[in-house]
């Protein structure tokens, strides 16, 4: 079985200052995982996958990702945060070994960039 | 344009009436899902479906229900037996080995 955990229900950062939300993750096979963006009532928007390969991914408007496998870990950075970047942010993973299998979110981290 | 639409945006339901959320994809994507976002609870699995003719109940199926006719649809019926159906509901449709793409949601409200 999967699982993902969003330790932090809220980040807060000043706008200019480098971001970090995190992601720790269990699966029994082969980790797949996604960052996703979800502005007030709307749909989740793809920000970055690692699926193999680099341990640093770079995804969209500038975030990226580092996948840690001793630590289980995938969090999400971005080197100067922007007050359009408050949202809510949620980290998923899939058993990579098993086709198309659903995806399992974390609870989510609702980021806060103050100006 | 290729995406995935789900409608309505907002839907108002009665204690004991069923109701259909719409999700059409025109991405070619043989997997859909349903998830239910409630606030601090993260995106709940109701159910999926991997190819045409077939699905899955997820985590939360209890008072839903489903069908795949067709690659492009996958509706979701909230049914009476479904005690607290007030939530964000969420559809999303992948390519094998790709990352998921999600509608734009819809909020249901029981009054």
């Amino acid at each position: 079985a999967q699982s993902v955990a969003q330790p932090e229900d809220q980040v807060n950062v000043a706008e200019g200052n480098p971001l970090t939300v995190k992601c720790t993750y269990s699966v029994s096979g082969n980790p797949y995982l996604f960052w996703y963006v979800q502005y007030p009532n709307r749909g989740l928007q793809f920000l970055l996958k690692y699926i193999t390969g680099d341990n640093l991914v770079k995804g969209s408007y500038g975030f990226e990702a580092e996948f840690n496998k001793s630590q289980t870990s995938f969090h999400l950075k971005k080197p100067s945060a922007l007050v359009s970047d408050s949202a809510l942010y949620f980290c998923a993973v899939r058993d990579g070994n098993s086709g198309n299998t659903p995806l399992v979110f974390g609870k989510g981290t609702r980021l806060s960039v103050i100006a | 344009d290729g995406g995935i639409t789900q409608s309505p945006k907002y839907l108002f339901r009665k204690e004991g009436q069923n109701v259909t959320l719409s999700c059409e994809q025109n991405l070619n994507h043989d997997a859909m899902y349903w998830y239910r976002q409630d606030p601090g609870q993260g995106l709940r699995l109701i159910y999926y479906s991997q190819i045409v003719n077939d699905f899955q109940k997820g985590d939360i199926a209890e008072g839903y229900s489903v069908s795949r006719e067709k690659k492009e649809s996958f509706p979701l019926t909230v049914t009476s037996a479904q005690k607290n159906p007030t939530a964000f509901y969420l559809c999303a449709s992948k390519a094998q080995g790709a990352e998921a793409f999600f509608g734009q949601g819809t909020r249901l409200t029981v009054v």
